[in-house]
């Protein structure tokens, strides 16, 4: 069974650091594209960065670029997500997500973690 | 305000047909780029609903469709049933943002 468990938010004062881990398990994570998707308390879903299988293509929003850092370690099934300068807009649930298909960048995100929460506030 | 957009709510009753539609531009569905669907059920994560064309990952049942013309795209879904009542958002790719793009969203009721 595909799991993908997000872990490494909280409260951060504005201008702070988080690191966010997704631990996947139940499939083959070095055959796959991974991203970080961000949904701000009752708004929409907002895609920030994603990353190929062998981190050879990296991908930022302009929202978060220059601040956030996407990175994996395929030994440890993980992927992460550096983010540095927080600002209060960046408070969201931040969810990893899986692309459908293994190789590939440019498909849809077919299994999601159940995402951690980082509030931004002083 | 999101790339593309949705209508922020539709609704219906049980067992009638309802419609979302999701507009975009030149640089993201106007430009050939595939549309997906997400449905996201009260907190709880977003589940891809459908992909590509007209492609449904294995337990979404066929009363989910989608059809794509020019700048937009639609989500329909028939026989609407309690269960369905959500948040729907569509997904491409931008070309002039170099990234993924959602709607912003739409809430389904069933009345």
């Amino acid at each position: 069974e595909v799991q993908l468990v997000e872990s490494g938010g909280g409260l951060v004062k504005p201008g702070g650091s988080l690191r966010l881990s997704c631990a996947a398990s139940g499939f083959t994570f070095s055959s796959y594209s991974m991203n970080w998707v961000r949904q701000a308390p009752g708004k929409g879903l907002e895609w920030v960065s994603s990353i190929s299988s062998s981190s050879s293509y990296i991908y930022y929003a302009d929202s978060v670029k220059g601040r956030f850092t996407i990175s994996r370690d395929n030994a440890k099934n993980s992927l992460y997500l550096q983010m540095n300068s927080l600002r209060a807009e960046d408070t969201a649930v931040y969810y990893c997500a899986r692309v459908l298909i293994s190789g590939e960048l440019e498909y849809p995100f077919d299994y999601w973690g159940q995402g951690t929460l980082v509030t931004v506030s002083s | 305000q999101s790339v593309l957009t949705q209508p922020p709510s539709v609704s219906g009753a049980p067992g009638q047909r309802v419609t979302i539609s999701c507009t975009g531009s030149s640089s993201n569905i106007g430009a050939g780029y595939d549309v997906h669907w997400y449905q996201q059920l009260p907190g709880t994560a977003p589940k891809l609903l459908i992909y590509g064309n007209s492609n449904r990952p294995s337990g979404v049942p066929d009363r989910f469709s989608d059809s794509k013309s020019g700048t937009s795209a639609s989500l329909a879904i028939t026989g609407l049933q309690a269960e369905d009542e959500a948040d729907y958002y569509c997904q491409s790719y931008d070309s002039s943002l170099s990234g993924w793009v959602f709607g912003g969203g739409t809430k389904l009721t069933v009345l």
